[in-house]
């Protein structure tokens, strides 16, 4: 059974940085492409980046509203993701769910998530 | 990339059917295989239930169903029963690596 399970979230100051990660479990993690996906209290669902396998040169692509602040990076021997943040802003208060990314799944859907980590913006 | 349009709410009756249409353009659900739609319930995470347009995963019942005409994809949950009260997400791909969604429409079963 795939499981991914974020951890991390909390609450931080406009400005100040926070890293979230991902435990992944149930798949082969070292061949997934994985995504983050944010969701703002009350709103919908907005696809933060990605970042693809170690084979296919873990490189990772941000939405325009979070590139040159956030960072994706993965440790396939932990079997862990995670998004690096910094910069934060108010707009940036969301759940932030671990997800497989569509892009290599054979469904072209986001087949799997995580419960999701709350991070909140505040001053 | 803006949101794919979807109307705020929708409903209908338990055993009654009610669709729910995403709108988007000829470069995104126009021109795409991939839609997918998820289901939501609150303070849970997003379930796929339709993706590829037409396709259900194992496990979640036919009396959900996808379709798609030109640039609007729709899905259809048939004999409605009060577990499928949920907030809906489509979702398409939009090119060079684009994933876009619509913004949600809560069904309500009354």
């Amino acid at each position: 059974e795939v499981q991914l399970v974020e951890s991390g979230g909390k609450l931080v100051r406009p400005g100040g940085s926070l890293r979230l990660s991902c435990a992944a479990s149930g798949f082969a993690f070292r061949n997934a492409w994985m995504s983050w996906v944010r969701q703002p209290p009350g709103k919908g669902l907005e696809r933060v980046g990605r970042i693809k396998s170690k084979l296919d040169g873990e490189t990772a692509d941000y939405a325009a509203p979070v590139e040159g602040r956030f960072t994706i990076s993965r440790d396939d021997s932990t079997r862990t993701l995670y998004l690096e943040m910094n910069d934060l802003r108010i707009e940036d208060t969301a759940v932030y769910f671990c997800t497989t990314d569509p892009d290599s799944n054979s469904s072209g859907a986001f087949d799997s998530w995580g419960q999701g980590a709350m991070v909140t913006v505040s001053s | 990339q803006s949101a794919l349009t979807q109307p705020p709410s929708a409903s209908g009756s338990a055993g009654q059917s009610v669709t729910i249409s995403c709108t988007g353009t000829s470069s995104d659900v126009g021109n795409s295989r991939y839609v997918s739609w998820y289901q939501q319930h609150p303070g849970k995470a997003p379930k796929v239930i339709i993706f590829e347009v037409t396709e259900r995963p194992s496990g979640v019942p036919d009396r959900f169903s996808g379709s798609k005409s030109g640039s609007t994809a729709s899905l259809t949950v048939s004999g409605l029963q009060p577990e499928d009260e949920a907030h809906y997400y489509c979702c398409s791909y939009a090119g060079r690596n684009n994933w876009i969604f619509g913004g949600g429409t809560k069904l309500t079963v009354l």
